[in-house]
């Protein structure tokens, strides 16, 4: 069974740019969190996506969005960057409604922004 | 909001000693509560869980414990080994409004050091 896989693995950017993080889930699985990981620090909740719907976000500003598709993949987009959104972007998958409550992560997706 | 709290930040073990990293919370009504850990360069991998309708938990060397009148939790690491070396993260279900329990809330991290 493949995991959750996360694209690009490293992305630079430079500040005031756009970036887009993309996310597949492990097949079966509807949900999918984005987390936000800065160095030295721990996961901050960024996203929540079920069935295609943004069901809840954390306490991040606007520019932070995103999207589920029809094949519960998800795209993360960061607008008007700037260098403190420089961090390890993180992606999970659960299949919701399922007895198994973990979540299974991706790899990542390294954002530096210059 | 759900706050995890998880202590100590750093922890530095002997081989073959034990370790113990403990969190509490603040949402009663949580019910999961999973550790993950995350070496260096890699994905946080679910290590061990507990619902909250169980006390204790063990697989081989690890072992979580769950008061839930206190709430808080502990994760309990016997005859560590120089690959038990990572940062630890616990983490407690957390009641969103409309939409069930979906939201994991993470605590902040131990860094475990084993020393050969």
């Amino acid at each position: 069974e493949a995991g959750v896989t996360q694209s690009p693995t490293h992305l630079i950017k430079t500040r005031g740019q756009q970036a887009t993080l993309r996310c597949s889930p492990i097949s079966g699985h509807t949900s999918v969190y984005w987390y936000q990981q800065a160095l030295g620090l721990g996961l901050q909740f960024l996203l929540w996506y079920d069935e295609g719907e943004e069901r809840n976000r954390g306490n991040f500003p606007p520019r932070f969005s995103g999207r589920q598709f029809p094949n519960y993949s998800s795209e993360l987009n960061v607008n008007a960057l700037e260098l403190e959104d420089s961090a390890l972007y993180l992606c999970a998958s659960r299949e919701r409604g399922g007895i198994n409550y973990g979540y299974t992560f991706g790899s990542g997706t390294r954002l530096t922004v210059v | 909001g759900e706050n995890v709290e998880q202590h100590p930040s750093t922890l530095s073990v002997q081989e073959g000693d034990s370790a113990v990293i403990k969190c509490t919370y603040s949402d009663s009504a949580s019910n999961y509560f999973p550790w993950y850990k995350q070496e260096l360069g890699k994905r946080p991998q679910l290590i061990i869980d507990i619902r909250s309708n169980v006390g204790e938990k063990k697989d081989q060397r690890i072992a979580v414990t769950l008061n839930k009148t206190a709430k808080h939790f502990s994760l309990h690491i016997t005859e560590t080994q120089p690959e038990d070396s990572a940062v630890y993260f616990c983490a407690a279900r957390t009641r969103t409004t409309n939409f069930g329990n979906e939201k994991l809330t993470f605590g902040t991290g131990t860094r475990l050091t084993i020393i050969p």
